[in-house]
């Protein structure tokens, strides 16, 4: 079966500082991959996502990056925090199955910039 | 722009009663729409799916209506149990576009 794995699940980071979240995915190949950033009683707001490696589409300008080195994995950078940045993240991922495209997320990681 | 709403941010119901979540649609090419479960601290689960050439279907005491007349989709909880007590997110998704989200509905169980 499959299953995704997130981490950290709580990180509190200073302005300015340098952040890097790992996602991976394990039992299926070449999934697509996201990014979403949910803020607190918010909905979600989806950041990045990736259809194979090296390749990341952006959905909003931002302070952060997304990288796909390997097929299951999906990291979001950046290489320095604003206390905007603070916020629960998720990652996802999906296989295209037709029309039909279940989002399996991840546990989730709530950052917090001080 | 298109959007996916909810018509109410909370919901409280009473321990064995059956709970409706509402959802609004703007986008009439909207194909499939899901219905995801969030509690606390964790990420959305994947409750019950529904593509547009349906109008019903139904899971373990999920329910997901869709009416593209109204543009409208809603979740039926039956006998709803103080584990259903999350927020609850329906999404759109059309041709190859990502998936949007609405804001979420917060359900509480009283007992």
């Amino acid at each position: 079966s499959q299953t995704i794995h997130q981490w950290p699940a709580t990180l509190v980071q200073p302005v300015g500082s340098p952040l890097s979240l790992e996602c991976t995915v394990e039992g299926t190949s070449n999934p697509n991959l996201y990014w979403y950033r949910q803020a607190a009683g918010r909905g979600l707001q989806l950041l990045f996502y990736s259809v194979g490696i090296g390749q990341i589409s952006s959905e909003v300008p931002q302070n952060l990056s997304a990288s796909r080195p390997q097929d299951r994995q999906f990291i979001l950078s950046s290489k320095k925090l604003l206390l905007s940045d603070s916020g629960f993240y998720l990652c996802a991922w999906s296989v295209y199955t037709g029309s039909n495209e279940k989002l399996f997320f991840g546990s989730g990681t709530q950052l917090s910039v001080l | 722009g298109e959007s996916v709403g909810l018509h109410l941010p909370t919901l409280s119901v009473q321990e064995g009663d059956n709970s409706i979540i509402n959802c609004a649609y703007s986008n009439s090419a909207s194909d499939y729409f899901i219905w995801y479960k969030q509690e606390s601290g964790k990420g959305p689960q994947f409750i019950i799916d529904i593509r547009s050439n349906m109008d019903k279907r139904q899971g373990q005491r999920v329910t997901v209506l869709l009416n593209k007349t109204v543009k409208h989709l809603s979740l039926q909880i039956a006998a709803t149990q103080p584990g259903d007590s999350a927020v609850y997110f329906c999404a759109e998704k059309y041709n190859n576009n990502d998936m949007r989200f609405g804001a979420g509905t917060r359900l509480t169980v009283k007992p």
